[in-house]
């Protein structure tokens, strides 16, 4: 099946400092690329929608200054958590669709946390 | 708005049993339902996909079956073993296939050996 993947898988980082995920479909070309966000023992919040070339559209209530996606190739998009703070800790996970293809495939997921 | 709810949150059966999860959603106007699987700290893996056409799909030992009107699916695991100790995620999609997926909370579960 199709691969995506992720990196880093964790990182650590001090509040206020930037921190920039990688995701990456290795055998497909991504249309379309979903960033969610976890909290422990709670389900995936969509964050934001990107498709390749475009503006990411993002859900309501996450800030587009603070989370920065960049959509540039049919193979990478980009999260960047700016000016990182504790309550941004949390996992990570990205998913990426072909313009064909009915099924998301999922990421690894990223762990961040702030201190 | 579309909500997605698994009952029961978390489940613990012993090896070898036939275990059922469930799965509702409030707008039965879906497009399909996905069940995926989680395992600590990673990402998803897709099971089983049902378009909203259908009834029902199979892989292995795993069987989902959907009712649209209802507004419900399950999720049937036959001979359950250890390796199938995970989270198991219901979403679901509305209005096409660009539209975003509805997660549920997921079932957690656990085998005993």
């Amino acid at each position: 099946g199709a691969v995506v993947s992720q990196h880093p898988s964790r990182v650590i980082c001090k509040s206020g400092t930037s921190v920039k995920i990688e995701c990456r479909s290795l055998d497909f070309q991504a249309t379309t690329m979903f960033w969610y966000r976890q909290f422990p023992k709670q389900s995936l919040m969509l964050m934001a929608t990107s498709n390749e070339g475009s503006k990411a559209t993002y859900e309501q209530g996450v800030e587009k200054d603070k989370f920065l996606i960049n959509h540039a190739s049919l193979t990478l998009s980009t999260l960047t958590v700016t000016s990182a703070h504790p309550e941004d800790s949390s996992f990570y996970i990205c998913s990426a669709r072909d313009a064909v293809g009915e099924t998301q495939y999922f990421g690894p997921g990223t762990r961040l946390l702030v201190l | 708005k579309q909500e997605v709810t698994q009952i029961p949150a978390a489940l613990s059966v012993p090896e070898g049993e036939n275990l059922v999860l469930n799965c509702s959603f409030t707008d039965s106007a879906i497009y399909n339902l996905q069940w995926f699987r989680q395992d600590p700290g990673k990402g998803l893996t897709s099971l089983l996909l049902i378009q909203s056409s259908q009834r029902e799909q199979t892989s292995g030992r795993l069987n989902a079956s959907l009712d649209k009107s209802s507004g419900r699916s399950t999720l049937y695991i036959a001979a359950s073993q250890p390796g199938d100790s995970a989270t198991y995620l219901c979403a679901v999609r509305l209005g096409g296939s660009g539209s975003r997926l509805t997660f549920g909370e997921g079932t957690q579960l656990t085998v005993n050996p």
